[in-house]
């Protein structure tokens, strides 16, 4: 069963437009809200993040919308970039020692 | 700072040969995990362990072991290596009440 469902699988986006990945969990017990970025032949690195507690987190182009009543987040990219381009995974993870868990990713594609 | 460091990055085996996939990390994290990367499948857990001498399974352990002797090292073993065990594999650690995964660069590997 997948815990983390996250939607699209893929999304090509013009430069400059917005992009926008979306995630929907069912554990309650989930507290904290990765977002990880990943180029072609890397491993995947953190690019924000959020707790349940906020509804908004913003870092520069990058922002985190958190419903909580619907458990749903999402990601937005503000003027996407071709160096946007890579897939992105949302994430999952309760406290302490728990596991993360990963949605399927969403691979984004800026076109000129 | 080398961070996670994961060999070798590519490799090829024959079905039912062995091989072990070494993961190292100089950042003192106690929880390292292993993950497959598969299209459409996102990142699946196969292994973790919380801590030296401590191991669980993830969701994907079926034809892989490892063990944690040291901090720094997490092996992952493939005992017979099937067509189905081609994939991306990739080591995280992260510390034990830190919330962000760092990824190594990932082994990818092909079983004909």
């Amino acid at each position: 069963q997948q815990q983390v469902k996250q939607s699209p699988q893929s999304l090509i986006v013009q430069k400059g437009g917005i992009s926008i990945i979306n995630c929907a969990y069912e554990n309650t017990a989930f507290d904290y809200f990765p977002w990880y970025q990943q180029f072609p032949g890397k491993g995947p690195a953190l690019l924000i993040a959020i707790r349940p507690d906020v509804s908004e987190k913003k870092e520069g182009r990058f922002t985190i919308s958190f419903n909580k009543s619907a458990k749903q987040f999402s990601l937005h990219i503000m003027d996407s970039q071709p160096g946007d381009s890579a897939t992105y995974f949302c994430a999952a993870k309760s406290g302490g020692y728990q596991k993360v868990t990963f949605g399927i990713g969403t691979k984004l594609q800026v076109i000129p | 700072n080398a961070g996670v460091t994961q060999t070798p990055k590519f490799q090829v085996l024959k079905t039912g040969q062995s091989m072990t996939l070494q993961c190292a990390q100089d950042m003192n994290h106690e929880y390292m995990s292993w993950y497959r990367q598969d299209p459409g499948m996102g990142l699946r857990l196969i292994h973790y362990s919380v801590g030296a001498g401590i191991t669980d399974q993830g969701e994907v352990p079926n034809g892989y072991n490892v063990s944690r002797s040291t901090t720094e090292d997490f092996p992952l073993r493939l005992l017979s290596a099937a067509p189905s065990q081609t994939s991306v594999y990739f080591c995280a650690s992260r510390p034990t009440q830190g919330t962000e995964a760092f990824f190594g660069q990932g082994t990818r590997l092909t079983v004909v």
